[in-house]
């Protein structure tokens, strides 16, 4: 079985630059969340979406927008990046049930902010 | 704001020694998950405990919640070097988005 798919792998951007990050969540999983993993520090809730609707929303700008299509696959925006945006960013998928909120993460994408 | 604090932050070790990791926090949390991350790659998920005082086991770990719901431990018997990596312990809150709140991370090295 297919776990979360998440492109691209690695990403070089420049300040004040614009990235779309991708996510496919595991099959059946219908909610997807997306976390900023800074090096050195464990990750931080950035959205989640479930059925298509925000559900959840973390301390970060407005820089930062996300979406979630009708097949559940989602994406994460980030405008005007600055040098702190460089991080590892995460998405996790999960289907919910009886509130464990078991998330299984994808890969990660690594971007990086010159 | 909820928080997670887990120690040590960093941990190395000989082969076959026995170690714990703490994961506390002043918040109650509805479920708490463990996590083991390889440089590179994302949190893999190891195990989930709900209910307080429960304890699981995963071959050589064993994982506990507290009583209150608000600190979890790992303990790992005869560490390998195949332990290795970063773990991170992850709280769900009772309310509010369905999110993870998570530690700063321990960082393992099992030395041969």
């Amino acid at each position: 079985d297919a776990g979360v798919t998440q492109s691209p792998t690695h990403l070089i951007k420049t300040r004040g630059q614009q990235v779309t990050l991708r996510c496919s969540p595991i099959s059946g999983h219908k909610s997807v969340s997306w976390y900023q993993q800074v090096l050195g520090q464990g990750p931080q809730f950035i959205f989640q979406y479930y059925e298509k609707e925000e559900r959840g929303r973390g301390n970060f700008p407005d820089r930062f927008s996300a979406r979630q299509f009708p097949n559940y696959s989602s994406e994460l925006n980030v405008n005007a990046l600055l040098l702190g945006d460089s991080a590892l960013y995460l998405c996790a998928s999960s289907f919910p049930a009886g509130g464990s909120y078991e998330q299984y993460f994808g890969p990660g994408t690594r971007l990086t902010v010159t | 704001t909820q928080l997670l604090e887990q120690s040590p932050q960093f941990l190395s070790i000989q082969e076959g020694e026995n170690l714990t990791v703490y994961c506390n926090s002043s918040s109650v949390f509805s479920s708490l998950q463990w996590y083991r991350q390889e440089p590179g790659e994302g949190p893999v998920l190891l195990v989930t405990v709900v209910t307080g005082g429960e304890v699981k086991k995963l071959k050589r770990l064993t994982f506990q919640f507290g009583d209150a719901r608000k600190d979890s431990s790992l303990h790992i018997t005869a560490a390998q070097p195949g332990d290795t990596g970063l773990y991170l312990c992850a709280g769900a809150p009772v309310q509010g988005a369905q999110k993870l709140v998570f530690g700063q991370g321990t960082r393992l090295t099992i030395n041969p």
